[in-house]
């Protein structure tokens, strides 16, 4: 199975704050890297595939970058409605399998 | 509008059954490789299983975890999947979601889901 590792599994910023938040798997994925944001209480929602594709109506503010087994999630000025968690998942096998998450705190 | 919606869950004790529904509307079920994906609350995500198109053989996969206990089915006519969980376990008390994507053929970086059902495994 391929694990995936995130880092940090929190950290705070403050609104405007360019964030970074890694990924990295147990083995080479290319580029079935997946990010996702999810609110408390909510489903996931899927901000970028396939690496650095974003998902239709997310914010360019966000950025995925990275291939082979290191993956970065990039939110280039912070804003209030992006306090969330962020989990990254492969999708180059199964058992499909996500990180452990980051949850993004208001500093 | 894209919608899926779970149902069934509730509280069940450990050794119980419990089958779980997610009913789809707005998109082409017949052709999506639908997922479970299972959440206890404060943690992170699990994938629990998946189910292939008919058209791509209906084959089955599952997490290591739940394998040989859950069976995930699906019913076309009705645009619906299922979850069928035997042998409940503590550590199987979770916010269960289907879901699926749309941007991939595999289906499998996920823009589509639930809102998700709870299952409690308690005695």
């Amino acid at each position: 199975d391929i694990q995936m590792t995130q880092s940090p599994s929190s950290l705070s910023a403050s609104v405007g704050d360019r964030v970074t938040i890694t990924c990295r798997s147990s083995q080479s994925i290319t580029t079935y890297l997946n990010w996702y944001q999810q609110k408390p209480g909510k489903a996931p929602k899927l901000l970028i595939y396939q690496r650095s594709t974003l998902q239709g109506g997310v914010p360019s503010r966000f950025s995925g970058s990275g291939s082979g087994t290191d993956f970065t999630l990039t939110i280039s000025s912070l804003q209030p409605e992006d306090f969330a968690t962020y989990y990254c998942q492969q999708s180059r096998s199964t058992p499909l399998t996500f990180g452990g998450g980051t949850k993004v705190e208001v500093k | 509008e894209v919608q899926l919606v779970e149902s069934g869950g509730g509280l069940v004790k450990p050794g119980g059954s419990l089958r779980l529904s997610c009913a789809a509307s707005g998109f082409s079920f017949n052709n999506a490789w639908m997922n479970w994906i299972r959440q206890v609350p404060g943690k992170g995500l699990e994938w629990v299983g998946r189910i292939y198109s008919k058209n791509d053989g209906g084959t089955t996969e599952y997490a290591a975890p739940v394998k040989g206990r859950f069976t995930i089915s699906r019913d076309d006519s009705k645009n619906t999947l299922y979850l069928q969980m035997n042998s409940l376990k503590s550590e199987d008390t979770a916010v269960f979601y289907c879901a699926t994507g749309s941007n991939s053929h595999d289906s499998s970086d996920f823009d589509r889901w639930g809102q998700g059902t709870l299952v409690t495994v308690s005695s």
